[in-house]
C-alpha cells in the first residue's frame, strides 16, 4: 500500500463545474497536509494547506480533512480551463517537514 | 515566487561522470530540500537539510551526497551518474523552525538531468 494514494485521473470537468480530488493516508501520525497544482514541464505550485479536521477554503477552493478516515479532498468550484494540471497531495509527520507525496491527479477542464 | 534558483536548468551528460546541481536561495529558510521527479514514482525525497552542515537522508539516497556550508546554498552531487538517475530534480525550501515545524515547502522551476 502506497503512503499516499490518489487517482491517476484523468478527471475530466465541464467549465463551470466543481472538481473534486481525493486523497488518502496510511500514516495515522501526518499532521499537516498540502495540495500542489503541477502544470505540465513546471514545478509544484502550493495551493492550499491544512493542519485541522474540517474545511479550509481559499477563493474557488477548499481544502477537507478528515483524519479520522485519513483522507484529504480538494475541490475546485468553477473550473476554468487554466486549472487544467496535475494535482499532487502531500503529507508530512512534522519532524524535518519532509513531505510525502501521491502520484497526483490530473485535471482536465473542457470549455 | 518564493527566491529560489537551480542552475543548471539543463544537463546532459555520460556515465561515469560526476555532476553537481545547485539550489540558491534568497529567503533565509533553514530548511532545504531535493526531490526527484519521475513517471509513475511521482516526487520523491533524496536529501535535506536542517541547518548549515546539518543534512539526512530522504527515501531514495543512495547515489546521491549533498552539502550545506552556507543557508543559502544546497548542492546535489551525483558521484559516478547512471543512467536510472536521469530525472528532474527540484529543490524546495521550508520556512519551518523548531517552533513552527509544518511550514509549507515552496519548489525551484527544476533542473533536468539526462544521462547517457
Amino acid at each position: 500500500q502506497k503512503e499516499v494514494e490518489q487517482n491517476s485521473g484523468p478527471l475530466s470537468v465541464p467549465e463551470g463545474a466543481i472538481a473534486s480530488l481525493n486523497c488518502t493516508y496510511s500514516d495515522r501520525g501526518s499532521q499537516s497536509f498540502f495540495w500542489y497544482r503541477q502544470y505540465s514541464g513546471k514545478s509544484p505550485e502550493l495551493i492550499m494547506f491544512i493542519y485541522s479536521n474540517g474545511d479550509k477554503e481559499d477563493g474557488r477552493f477548499t481544502a477537507q480533512l478528515n483524519k479520522a478516515s485519513q483522507y484529504v479532498s480538494l475541490l475546485i468550484r468553477d473550473s476554468q480551463p487554466s486549472d487544467s494540471a496535475t494535482y499532487l497531495c502531500a503529507v508530512s509527520k512534522a519532524a524535518g517537514n519532509k513531505l510525502t507525496f501521491g502520484g497526483g491527479t490530473r485535471v482536465l477542464v473542457k470549455p | 515566487d518564493a527566491g529560489i534558483t537551480q542552475s543548471p536548468r539543463h544537463k546532459v551528460t555520460e556515465t561515469g561522470t560526476p555532476v553537481t546541481l545547485r539550489c540558491h536561495q534568497t529567503e533565509n529558510h533553514r530548511y532545504m530540500y531535493w526531490y526527484r521527479q519521475d513517471p509513475g514514482h511521482g516526487l520523491r525525497l533524496i536529501h535535506y537539510s536542517y541547518g548549515v552542515k546539518d543534512t539526512d537522508k530522504g527515501e531514495v539516497s543512495d547515489g546521491y551526497s549533498v552539502s550545506r556550508s552556507k543557508t543559502e546554498d544546497f548542492l546535489l552531487t551525483l558521484e559516478s551518474a547512471t543512467s536510472s538517475q536521469t530525472s528532474v530534480y527540484f529543490c524546495a525550501i521550508s520556512a519551518s523552525n523548531n517552533s513552527n515545524s509544518n511550514q509549507p515547502q515552496h519548489f525551484g522551476d527544476g533542473t533536468r538531468l539526462s544521462i547517457l
